[in-house]
């Protein structure tokens, strides 16, 4: 079956712009998480979504940063006025609720802040 | 605040080479931990989900073993291939944090032919 998708695969935009970056999860995935990996850094967790809902916003880095999904389907992740730090990978993730069940992870938007 | 360290932070090996990298995590309300690889270019894509202690998984060459007592987790590479070259990262959960996964930095595997 189809896997997570995200779009765009690449992004460049210039400081001071607003971005939003999709992400559909696998049907039927009551859990999307949002995490990013900035240049020589791991994985870091930015927000994930129980049905439409988000219990835990706290990886989000600052109040230019927001999410939402609608649906219990897709997402985006919108960044505004970007900042050259907010260059990175964006992943996005979906799972069957539960910390206990593997995350299936789409192939990433790669964001560059010039 | 949870803290999941990994070691090494790379390793370079030969084709054929026994491998096994360590996971440490808080060893108090444990929930779940994971274990993901991740290729260069390619999405992290899950290796083991453990929950028990003294749990042992395997997958092919691939074997992982977990103590939440005292809070690690070791991942074992049996006669290391090139393609088995990535980032092996590990993440771990606790009940009061739901489903919220904290990953390692991870270890980076090199495998020479």
């Amino acid at each position: 079956g189809a896997g997570v998708s995200q779009s765009p695969s690449n992004k460049v935009t210039e400081k001071g712009k607003d971005v939003e970056l999709r992400c559909d999860p696998i049907s039927g995935h009551t859990a999307l998480y949002w995490y990013r990996q900035r240049l020589g850094q791991g994985l870091e967790f930015l927000i994930y979504f129980q049905g439409n809902s988000a219990p835990d916003k706290s990886g989000l880095p600052s109040d230019r940063f927001s999410a939402e999904r609608t649906g219990e389907s897709v997402s985006t992740l919108t960044i505004q006025r970007t900042q050259q730090e907010d260059s990175a990978v964006y992943l996005c993730a979906s799972s069957l609720w539960g910390g206990y069940n593997e995350q299936f992870f789409g192939p990433g938007t790669r964001l560059t802040v010039l | 605040i949870l803290n999941v360290e990994q070691s090494p932070q790379s390793l370079h090996v030969q084709e054929g080479d026994s491998t096994n990298f360590t996971c440490s995590f808080p060893s108090s309300n444990f929930y779940a931990l994971h274990w993901y690889r991740w290729e260069t270019a390619k999405s992290p894509e899950a290796l083991f989900v453990m929950t028990l202690n003294g749990d042992e998984k395997k997958k092919g060459r691939i074997s992982a073993t977990l103590n939440t007592k005292e809070g690690y987790s070791y991942l074992y590479i049996k006669g290391s291939q090139p393609e088995d070259s990535a980032t092996y990262l590990c993440a771990f959960s606790q009940p009061e944090y739901g489903n919220k996964l904290v990953f390692g930095a991870g270890t980076i595997l090199r495998v020479k032919s």
